[in-house]
């Protein structure tokens, strides 16, 4: 099955504990973006891969860091957790070019307190 | 600035009618696409639809349909026939090509089917 998985689904950390959310997808996509979705704003990227050992920064990167050594897998690492990166995290992954079609995964629940 | 507009927080509407969710974008980009996703309570993201900037016609899947104005900047969807399970978070998004394929979103309507 074609899919986007995203662990942990739910994490709940202390301030400056150094964690790790992982992306993995199964389609062979070019393209992997994180995103955090929060109430009254939607959904906002955080990084952006187009391929490997390609990264860069998306709308709200302070506090992330992303790397993507293969193609399959995008990590999302927090060095320094701190309260206000309390959301609700997103992967997605999709083709290059003008496409249809994203595939999310089923989101992160993050909790820093 | 490439922007999504969703005005409306809340609405209501009655089992089996009709609702129009509204969304208005706002970009310098020739070729985009727009989406609607819909977001239950258990956080998944589903896509519902998708209209392409040069697309004449359109889009329809199943229930919903995108009533797309693109003079007027504007891609409202539109349910028909309401049922409870309709009620969600619905975002509206638009892509665009640089930024790795970036989806810009709408800060979503709640969308609450009454029996």
């Amino acid at each position: 099955e074609a899919q986007v998985t995203q662990n942990p689904r739910y994490l709940i950390t202390v301030t400056g504990k150094k964690l790790t959310v992982t992306c993995s997808q199964n389609m062979n996509h070019e393209y992997m973006s994180w995103y955090r979705q929060d109430p009254g704003l939607g959904l906002r990227q955080i990084y952006y891969s187009m391929n490997v050992e390609v990264t860069d920064k998306g709308d709200v990167p302070e506090g992330y860091k992303v790397s993507r050594k293969e193609k399959r897998n995008f990590p999302l690492i927090l060095e320094s957790p701190s309260p206000n990166q309390t959301s609700l995290y997103f992967c997605a992954s999709s083709m290059g070019g003008p496409v249809k079609g994203y595939t999310f995964g089923s989101g992160t629940r993050l909790t820093v307190v | 600035a490439q922007k999504i507009t969703q005005t409306q927080p809340g609405m209501f509407v009655q089992e089996k009618e009709a609702v129009t969710l509204d969304c208005t974008y706002d970009t310098s980009d020739q070729s985009y696409g727009l989406f609607w996703y819909k977001q239950p309570s258990s956080g998944e993201m589903i896509f519902l639809i998708y209209q392409g900037s040069y697309d004449e016609q359109n889009a329809t899947e199943g229930r919903y349909s995108l009533n797309f104005q693109k003079a007027r900047k504007s891609a409202n969807l539109v349910i028909s026939a309401s049922q409870l399970g309709d009620s969600a978070m619905y975002f509206c998004a638009m892509r665009r090509l640089e930024y790795g394929n970036k989806l810009v979103f709408g800060a979503g309507t709640i969308l609450r089917v009454k029996s």
